[in-house]
């Protein structure tokens, strides 16, 4: 089992450009969660998706922010046009449809905005 | 209503010695209780988890101890060892909801 994988690991660009951060979970787990984290406001969940449907978005900060999962195996997260205050590591997670299933997250995205 | 609040924000122990890290939330409908933990680099790790209906779960070095009555919940680490060295998050969950708490750094000391 290879884990959740996400990619880049490290991304830095310039304010006002678009990026793309991508995210495969694991085979046969059917929820997938993005997750922002910063050291002002700790973990926050942006949205989950159940069946690659997205089920809550209500994290998701503003219309910047849209994530997509076209299928069981990848999801995407897209900021444009990214900001400074976008700066932080976002997280992708998988889980099993139980509930109380443990979260399964991958290594993380570096994101830094200048 | 939906926060769960963490204490201490930052821990130091010496290798041998019990680690403690504490938890309230004032939302009785949570029922389940999660704890992850995260090293540097790396994504958040579930380490052992309880349900409101038992006082106490032990893995290995690791005890949940959960009082409903106060809802409050805490992490044992016993014989802490410089490995144990991480980020560790308290959790409570309705549904599929995952309320986290803001995390205790926990730096154990040879």
């Amino acid at each position: 089992d290879a884990g959740v994988i996400q990619s880049p690991r490290h991304e830095v660009t310039e304010m006002g450009q678009e990026v793309t951060l991508r995210c495969k979970p694991i085979s046969g787990h059917d929820y997938l969660f993005w997750y922002r984290q910063t050291m002002m406001r700790g973990l926050e969940l942006l949205i989950y998706f159940n069946n690659n449907v997205p089920i809550d978005d209500s994290g998701m900060p503003e219309d910047r922010f849209s994530a997509k999962m076209p299928n069981a195996s990848f999801s995407t997260l897209k900021i444009q046009p990214s900001e400074p205050r976008d700066s932080a590591v976002y997280f992708c997670a998988s889980s099993r449809g139980s509930l109380n299933s443990p979260l399964h997250f991958g290594n993380g995205t570096r994101l830094t905005v200048t | 209503q939906q926060q769960v609040k963490q204490s201490p924000q930052s821990l130091i122990v010496q290798k041998g010695g019990i680690s403690i890290i504490n938890c309230a939330y004032e939302n009785t409908a949570f029922d389940y209780f999660p704890w992850y933990q995260q090293f540097p680099g790396k994504g958040p790790a579930l380490l052992i988890a309880i349900r409101p209906d038992v006082s106490e779960k032990k893995e290995g070095r690791f005890t949940i101890s959960f009082n409903k009555s106060a809802k409050q919940f805490s992490l044992h680490i016993m014989d802490s060892q410089p490995g144990d060295s991480a980020t560790y998050f308290c959790a409570a969950s309705i549904g599929y909801q995952l309320i986290w708490g803001a995390g205790t750094k926990l730096i154990i000391k040879p």
